[in-house]
């Protein structure tokens, strides 16, 4: 059974720091892992997507990476503004099915 | 383009009472998802649509839930009745129908049971 961890689970930091949040996986065998993020009250925005076959993709300020291997990926935000804070999912799909599995998330505050 | 919507965006309701939320997807997207989340968690998935096919219930309570989703657009999840542990924000979504689409969220119904 695949199970998703995101650690840390809360994270304070400065405005203009760089900042890395972590997700891991027990099943390498996925189809492809997203990055969410969800503001308080509402649903979640997609950030990025990467497939099982790509190492990274970037979005502005955001980089996603993925070590499927490993089952790692990593959410890199360069120079974090205050309009940044919101928690921030990750969700593997293991399969055709197109069914997502979400980590607990990561509730990020950047303090001015 | 708009997104995906629901309705009401907020509920509370004593137990045993009965419940709707409605969703209407991105136009164009065949596959609809919906989606319970839980205080401090994320979300899981209790229902897949492939048009108006369910493709994937293997989460949902059936004693108590039950879903459709007519003419393959609109889709109406329900609870009856409603148990004080059905508390959480459920969550529609829509994608292509690709594996490898994006899903994308609608705001959620926040549920309160009392």
């Amino acid at each position: 059974k695949q199970e998703v961890t995101q650690i840390p689970a809360a994270l304070s930091v400065p405005e203009g720091e760089n900042l890395v949040l972590n997700c891991s996986f027990t099943d390498s065998a996925i189809y492809n892992l997203q990055w969410f993020r969800q503001d308080p009250g509402k649903g979640l925005t997609s950030l990025l997507l990467i497939q099982s076959s790509q190492r990274e993709q970037t979005s502005g300020r955001l980089n996603a990476s993925l070590d499927k291997s490993s089952g790692r990926s990593t959410l890199y935000i360069a120079a974090s503004q205050p309009g940044d804070s919101a928690t921030y999912l990750c969700a593997v799909n293991s399969g055709a099915t197109n069914k997502l599995i979400f980590g607990t998330g990561t509730l990020l505050a950047v303090q001015p | 383009e708009a997104g995906v919507v629901q309705s009401p965006r907020y509920k509370i309701i004593e137990k045993k009472q009965p419940v709707a939320f409605w969703c209407n997807p991105i136009s164009g997207h065949n596959t609809l998802y919906w989606y319970r989340q839980n205080l401090g968690q994320g979300p899981e998935l209790l229902i897949r649509y492939e048009n108006e096919e369910a493709v994937d219930d293997s989460q949902l309570p059936k004693d108590r839930f039950s879903a459709e989703r007519l003419k393959g657009v609109d889709s109406t999840l329900k609870i009856q009745p409603a148990e004080l542990g059905d508390s959480a924000v459920y969550l529609c979504a829509s994608s292509r129908g690709q594996s490898a689409d994006t899903q994308y969220f609608g705001p959620g119904t926040r549920l309160t049971v009392l």
